[in-house]
């Protein structure tokens, strides 16, 4: 089955500062979501981007899916994107949606 | 917006008991999944429905788990014998073909003594 890795897995930044965290596939992606998991344990999704970029306010993503990566770029970090980032990646259906080990952000203030 | 439902919230069980977990997911949405993630782990991947019936399931997903979807709005895991590694959080979800995102339950968290 398709494998998910995510880098670094743990970021320890200041408040302000800008931050990119990585996700590789091992196999092509129809289906290609980020999550954040915030300290409460609630999965929020970010993005739904299978291939591109997409911008949300701060977070941006952008995924090139002939070589097999996605990123996430935070810029101007707060305390409240505190929590753990999840890459999730799927087939051309939506039965089956796996999940990277994450990235571990930590915003001090 | 909608939301995915999920009770308990928390559920307590001793080892070798029944446990049902329950879900109400969105209701136009036709994927439904159950997730579970062990304290500071990821989230692993159990089971998806479609139509009725098993999509995928993992390796994780043995006999002593079932799903099922008893009425139009309800979706609940069975664990029929539960097993101390058992304990984790248990995420239920549902996909929205519509705007292509996972939506997520708060989870219920399984504590096996």
């Amino acid at each position: 089955g398709i494998q998910v890795e995510q880098s670094p897995p743990d970021l320890i930044l200041q408040e302000g500062a800008n931050s990119t965290l990585r996700c590789n596939f091992s196999d092509s992606v129809n289906n290609l979501q980020w999550f954040h998991q915030n300290p409460w344990g609630q999965l929020i999704n970010l993005f739904y981007i299978p291939s591109g970029t997409k911008q949300n306010g701060r977070l941006s993503a952008t995924t090139v899916a002939t070589e097999r990566y996605s990123l996430l770029y935070i810029s101007s970090s707060q305390t409240t994107d505190s929590g753990v980032y999840f890459c999730a990646v799927g087939g051309s259906s939506a039965s089956k949606i796996i999940f990277g080990s994450g990235t571990r952000l930590s915003i001090r203030p | 917006e909608p939301e995915v439902t999920q009770t308990p919230s928390h559920q307590v069980t001793q080892m070798g008991q029944e446990v049902i977990l329950r879900c109400v997911p969105i209701s136009n949405h036709l994927y439904f999944y159950w997730y579970r993630q062990i304290l500071g782990q990821k989230v692993e991947f159990l089971v998806s429905f479609y139509n009725n019936e098993i999509s995928e399931k993992s390796e994780i997903f043995d006999d002593q788990f079932s799903v099922e979807r008893p009425d139009g709005s309800n979706f609940t895991l069975k664990i029929r014998s539960t097993k101390l590694e058992d304990s984790a959080m248990y995420f239920c979800a549902s996909w929205d073909t519509t705007n292509v995102k996972l939506f997520f339950g708060s989870g219920t968290q399984l504590s096996v003594l």
